[in-house]
């Protein structure tokens, strides 16, 4: 069974401030994705990793396969960053996901 | 860009009444999908559907739970008897191997 944790669970920082989410997992997975989820609860999909690091915009997710551990990185922070951040671990055998618990973030002005 | 659609966005049901949520796909993906947050929990896998049939289904898909694609582009989650603990978000997702689209949720409260 994989077990997906997230940390830290809340983080507030101050606009401009770079912020790092990190997600640790325990079995072999095909993709780790990271989502985003506002309050009023729709998810949007981020990115899908399987190796290496991926870029867009201000957002940088890596992640490290001999270690599993990813990264999410948010750089130049802005109040509209403001969100639930979810990494989620698609294993080798399926498609489903499994997810972390989430890390809530606020960006103060 | 391609949207995965559900219907309805609230919904509040009587217990033991049956629901039915309901969920537009994006039309040449390949997997589908039902997951469900309840409040200030993780969001966790209900059941996947391939090929027009159930591919995988989580402890909690129980009896209780039924899903259908009836025709080429809906798919549907049928909660029987509803209970109060199935109040929570249901989530559908569908997914082909380079990303994962959810849907925008179904909020169900069973009063």
């Amino acid at each position: 069974k994989n077990e997906v944790e997230q940390s830290p669970q809340n983080l507030t920082a101050q606009e401009g401030e770079f912020i790092t989410i990190n997600c640790s997992y325990s079995v072999g997975i095909s993709a780790l994705h990271w989502l985003q989820q506002h309050p009023g609860g729709g998810i949007v999909s981020l990115f899908m990793l399987s190796s290496g690091k991926k870029k867009h915009g201000r957002l940088i997710a890596t992640i490290n396969i001999q270690e599993k551990h990813s990264s999410l990185h948010i750089t130049a922070s802005h109040p509209r960053d403001s969100a639930v951040y979810i990494c989620a671990a698609r294993t080798a055998a399926g498609n489903k996901l499994t997810f972390g618990g989430g890390t809530r973030v606020l960006v103060k002005p | 860009e391609p949207e995965v659609t559900q219907t309805p966005s609230h919904q509040v049901t009587q217990m033991g009444q049956e629901v039915i949520l309901r969920c537009v796909p994006i039309s040449n993906h390949l997997y589908f999908y039902w997951y469900r947050q309840i409040l200030g929990q993780k969001v966790e896998f209900l059941v996947s559907f391939y090929n027009n049939e159930i591919s995988e289904k989580s402890e909690i898909f129980d009896d209780q739970f039924s899903v259908e694609r009836p025709d080429g582009s809906n798919f549907t989650l049928k909660i029987r008897s509803t209970k109060l603990e199935d109040s929570a978000m249901y989530f559908c997702a569908s997914s082909r191997p380079n990303g994962y689209t959810f849907g925008s949720g179904t909020r169900l409260t069973v009063v």
